[in-house]
Formats: C-alpha cells, structure tokens, sequence
C-alpha cells in the first residue's frame, strides 16, 4: 500500500516562506510523477504543481508561478515544495499525490498552511 | 484553461437509489494517444480525495462496482447504481490533459 506523508505545514506571516514535504512509503517514488493539490478552507480542490520521475519537468499554476518551487530528492523518496512570498490566499490545505496513467492515484493526509 | 463545470452542486439521495453527477469540460480532453485524461474522485468528510473513475470510464482499484462512469464527448457521468451511507462526500470531475490540472467545483452527495 502506498503511503504519503506531509509535513512542513504551519503559521506563517504574509511574505514569509515555508518549506513543505512529502515522504512516501517506497512505492518506486522515482518511476512516478508527483504532484502537489490544495484546498482553502471550505472550498475544493485546486492544483499547485507537478514534476516528472527525474525532476527535470515542472508545472505550475499561475496563481504560484515563481513564488513556489516543487523538487524531488529520489534517493531521499522525498517530494518538496519551496513556497515562498506567501500571501493570505495560499491558506489551504496541501496534498501530494502520485500520478498514475493519467489519475491521482494516491494522497497523503494534507499539511495545512496558514498565512495570516 | 479548461474549464470543468459540475452538476447538480448539491445532491440529496435516499439510500438504496441510483445517482448521478455530471461534469462538462469546456475543451476535448481526448489526447492524440487515444486516452481521454479525465477522472473522478470522491472526498468523504474529513479524508483525503480519493480516486474512483479514471481515463474516462475505467473504476479504478477497490471501487465498487455500485459506481460507473461514462463520457460523451465533452459530457462526463458519474452513476451510482445504489447509493450507500458510505458514499457522503463530496464528488469532484478533474481533466489531466494539460497544465493547469483543473477540478470541477464539486458536488456534495448527502442521505436524505
């Protein structure tokens, strides 16, 4: 079964900056694409960013474009997210999630950030 | 962006009949492999998303076979044949064809 964890989450003052992380179980971490999905307070799901198995392919939506960088440390089995000039509506709860053919096929539990 | 607009929002449903959602994606989300890159999920309170229809219409691992999912061009169906208490949640439509992944605004099923 695969697992995901996150970590990093917390109180941050607008402008500030937080590192998130996502372990997983050892399910060939490196075989898969990775992805990372929030969730503001009461409202559904919205997709940060992604990178493919070796990290040399990154997406990202506009909303973070150049505020949040994703990389991944294979050897580590590890998923990051730098965020970094944080503002009042990146408040959300964040996820990673494994690619799979095309669906998010495994998520962690989330890690919530608060900027305020 | 592709823009994906659920149906109903809100969605009321006695225990032991059918239900159905709808998605509509605003482009063709059918890739030039011949996969269409569209999936639904199923939040339950309090949980992570989980994944239950993926690539159009293929349930994914573990997903009863109580839920389908079929596609029209466009027009995407979810059909719960009959609706348990286990299936409260929130349903969402997601395209994975391009950047920006984009989700639909969800609908919540609730046991009247």
């Amino acid at each position: 079964e695969v697992l995901l964890v996150e970590s990093g989450g917390g109180l941050v003052q607008p402008g500030g900056s937080l590192r998130l992380s996502c372990a997983d179980s050892g399910f060939a971490f490196s075989s898969y694409w990775m992805h990372w999905v929030r969730q503001p307070p009461g409202t559904g799901l919205e997709w940060v960013s992604r990178m493919n198995e070796d990290g040399r392919v990154t997406d990202y939506a506009d909303s973070v474009k150049g505020r949040f960088t994703i990389s991944r440390d294979n050897a580590k089995n590890t998923l990051y997210l730098q965020m970094n000039r944080l503002r009042v509506e990146d408040t959300a709860v964040y996820y990673c999630a494994r690619d799979l053919s095309g669906r998010m096929d495994s998520w962690g539990l989330g890690t919530p950030v608060t900027v305020s | 962006d592709i823009v994906m607009t659920q149906s109903p929002l809100s969605l009321p449903v006695t225990p032991g009949e059918p239900a159905s959602i709808s998605c509509r994606s605003s482009r063709s989300l059918l890739h030039r492999n011949g996969k269409t890159f569209f999936a639904w999920y199923l939040q339950r309170p309090g949980q992570s998303p989980q994944v239950l229809i993926y690539l159009g219409s293929h349930r994914a691992s573990g997903v009863p076979d109580r839920f389908s999912g079929s596609e029209s061009g466009t027009d995407f169906t979810l059909k719960i044949s009959r609706v348990e208490a286990e299936d409260v949640g929130i349903y969402y439509c997601m395209q994975g064809l391009e950047t920006p992944y984009t989700f639909g605004q969800g609908t919540k099923l609730e046991i009247k």
